[in-house]
């Protein structure tokens, strides 16, 4: 079993539309979750850390639940901007990262 | 800030030719990473460095590869003999550690290096 486990997608959305991707981990001891963003052919970039409580950053919702093991992020109001793959970071010993595969998104007029 | 750089920006190679990955972490980080990328197997961690030491070394994939860290202000992968299946995007990252109740700082990426061997 993969550490982090993703769905590639793609999510094929249109504009406007709330989109919502999960991703599960298989280390209960893991400490920080984060989701990167990846452009086509560029560099991952830090979009949001993952909080316990959850946290908002204008239309992006992070979402940890440690009991399932999961992570989620939520996307109100889609743009085509947002079309990107999304990946879920797990930090399972300092300073060590595990990236998921990424989740393809795909924002369509 | 200039932001992490990495050199070539692509390299294509012959089969059983050496490959030199550069980087340049961004000033004052302590922390220096290699990735690897594949459609396959996603964004692999290859090695990490702290203050230039070798911290962790498991994600090598084999004696194919070396990196050294010289100074706080570059590094190097390389590839001796490469093959095909070393054909990926290299990513350099590096990072200021942040303690602060678990929480790791980010990883800053450099834009990679598109690697074809033939």
């Amino acid at each position: 079993r993969k550490e982090v486990e993703q769905d590639p997608g793609p999510f094929n959305v249109p504009e406007g539309a709330t989109v919502a991707f999960n991703c599960t981990y298989s280390n209960s001891a893991s400490q920080s979750f984060f989701w990167y963003r990846q452009d086509c052919r560029k560099e991952p970039k830090l979009l949001m850390s993952v909080y316990s409580s959850g946290n908002e950053d204008g239309r992006f919702t992070a979402q940890l639940n440690r009991a399932s093991q999961y992570i989620s992020l939520l996307i109100r109001d889609s743009k085509l901007s947002d079309s990107a793959t999304y990946l879920c970071v797990v930090i399972t010993g300092f300073q060590k990262l595990v990236f998921g595969t990424g989740t393809r998104l795909l924002v369509s007029p | 800030d200039a932001g992490v750089i990495q050199s070539p920006r692509h390299e294509v190679t012959e089969m059983g030719q050496e490959v030199t990955l550069r980087c340049k972490p961004i000033s004052g980080h302590d922390y220096l990473f290699w990735y690897r990328q594949t459609m396959m197997r996603g964004l692999e961690l290859l090695i990490y460095f702290n203050n230039n030491v070798p911290i962790d070394d498991s994600g090598m994939p084999e004696d194919r590869f070396s990196a050294k860290m010289p100074n706080a202000s570059f590094s190097t992968l390389k590839i001796q003999p490469s093959e095909p299946r070393d054909s990926a995007v290299y990513f350099c990252a590096s990072s200021q550690t942040q303690l602060l109740a678990g929480f790791t700082d980010t990883q800053y990426f450099g834009p990679g290096t598109r690697l074809t061997v033939l």
